[in-house]
């Protein structure tokens, strides 16, 4: 079964600049995560998808910070224009949706470098 | 307010045993998770304890008592490859995941 899938892997930019990751669920999971995860630190829940619909974007820099799952499958995340301390891995998780405590499988992330 | 903590660091040796402590206090409680992530890579599922007790996986066991707000990883007969960080997550009332910042677990041989 493949697992939960991220591009890019590496990004690296210059604040003020847009950038956008791209991630790609296990086939059949309803939920999706997007994290951010600053060096030494616990992962942070940005937003979280059923579906197509979000259920939780109350942590997301909504100034700056963007997401959208059109089809309930896909989703991207976007951040416009980034900042310094934006500087961080994002991380993309997925589970069945099918009960509160599903198991989160996450994808390898997207290192994302500010300069 | 809602406060996870655990060891920053820990040293074990290639074959010993070693425990990870996880205290917490969170808005409700329905589980506790651990997770392995190894440098630059994506977190992995380890465990799930949701009852008090002990919950034998392998080399891998974690155990909880949610009275005393405690949870533990235990892992036996440690590998090189075991050398990772290891988080704590708490799912709370409203079934969102709350993280700990990790243990570095460093094996020598």
């Amino acid at each position: 079964e493949a697992g939960v899938a991220q591009s890019p892997r590496y990004k690296i930019i210059e604040k003020r600049q847009s950038v956008a990751f791209w991630c790609n669920p296990i086939s059949g999971h309803a939920t999706l995560y997007w994290y951010q995860q600053i060096l030494g630190q616990g992962p942070k829940l940005l937003i979280q998808f059923q579906n197509n619909g979000v259920v939780d974007d109350s942590q997301l820099p909504k100034d700056r910070f963007s997401a959208e799952r059109l089809k309930g499958v896909d989703s991207t995340l976007k951040i416009q224009p980034a900042k310094l301390e934006d500087s961080a891995v994002y991380l993309c998780a997925s589970s069945l949706g099918q009960g509160h405590t599903d198991t989160q499988y996450f994808g390898p992330g997207t290192r994302l470098t500010v300069l | 307010g809602q406060n996870i903590d655990q060891p920053t660091e820990m040293t074990a040796t290639e074959g010993a045993i070693v425990q990870i402590n996880c205290t917490y206090q969170t808005s409700g409680f329905n589980g506790l998770f651990w997770y392995q992530q190894h440098a630059g890579e994506a977190p992995t599922f380890l465990s799930y304890n949701v009852l008090d007790g002990l919950e034998e996986k392998g080399r891998f066991s974690s155990f909880l008592s949610r009275s005393k707000g405690y949870s533990y990883l235990l892992l036996k007969e440690l590998q090189m490859k075991d050398s990772a960080s290891y988080l704590c997550a708490i799912m709370d009332s409203n079934y969102q995941l709350i993280w700990g910042a990790g243990t570095k677990l460093i094996i020598k041989p």
